[in-house]
């Protein structure tokens, strides 16, 4: 099936950086999702977007729906331990289905 | 709290012994997903219930069944279990897109299946 284009698809960052990941498609989508998952966990949804140029915040994170609605955005401000994970987008289309396209997951790692 | 329940959390079975993974929600949501993950890929949907309505992927197995006695409950059936089935099972549900335009889609936290 269709997958979504992640980058990067890893990260190995220090405690206290920022953190930049997106999300790229070659046809248009309506909603964008964005989950974390934890090892050995089910995903967890951080932030819905639903308008092209929407930016939503979730305490650190921020993501940007993008305008031309191929892409999304996602910033982690200020990393902590916790952040680590895989970070999935995930993408709808406007074809009236309940069906999602997720992304290929970015892992982040922070080095001590 | 509404949430998404998985049990059993890990499922040993053997090598085309059938074995059933069940979900259950709280969320009263009228959608619900059962999704295959392998280790560090994306979650790959198998089918989902829209209501009573089963629609399942073309790529799905027919070794994987479902059922969905009622709103609340979806169980997943795989009938001959192989090598290859080892996964991490994802449940999820949403309300109907056309309600208020939300898709989002709420996981249980999973069902790791190994087979011997």
């Amino acid at each position: 099936g269709q997958q979504l284009n992640q980058s990067p698809q890893s990260m190995f960052i220090q405690e206290g950086e920022d953190v930049s990941m997106n999300c790229t498609s070659s046809s248009i989508f309506n909603t964008w999702l964005w989950y974390k998952q934890d090892p050995g966990e089910g995903p967890v949804l951080l932030i819905a977007l639903y308008k092209a140029g929407e930016l939503t915040s979730n305490g650190r994170l921020t993501a940007q729906f993008g305008i031309t609605r191929k892409d999304s955005f996602l910033n982690i401000s200020a990393s902590i331990p916790s952040d680590v994970g895989i970070y999935f987008c995930a993408g709808k289309s406007n074809f009236g289905n309940e069906k999602l396209t997720f992304g290929t997951g970015t892992r982040l790692t922070i080095i001590p | 709290d509404a949430m998404v329940i998985q049990n059993p959390r890990y499922q040993v079975t053997q090598f085309g012994k059938p074995v059933t993974l069940s979900c259950s929600q709280t969320l009263n949501h009228n959608v619900m997903y059962w999704y295959q993950q392998k280790s560090s890929q994306a979650p790959k949907l198998l089918f989902h219930y829209y209501d009573k309505d089963f629609n399942n992927e073309a790529d799905t197995p027919d070794n994987f069944q479902s059922r969905r006695p009622n709103t609340s409950f979806c169980f997943l059936d795989i009938r001959s279990p192989g090598l290859g089935d080892a996964a991490m099972y994802l449940c999820a549900t949403s309300k109907p897109p056309g309600l208020g335009g939300v898709v989002e889609q709420f996981f249980g936290p999973g069902t790791r299946l190994t087979v011997l």
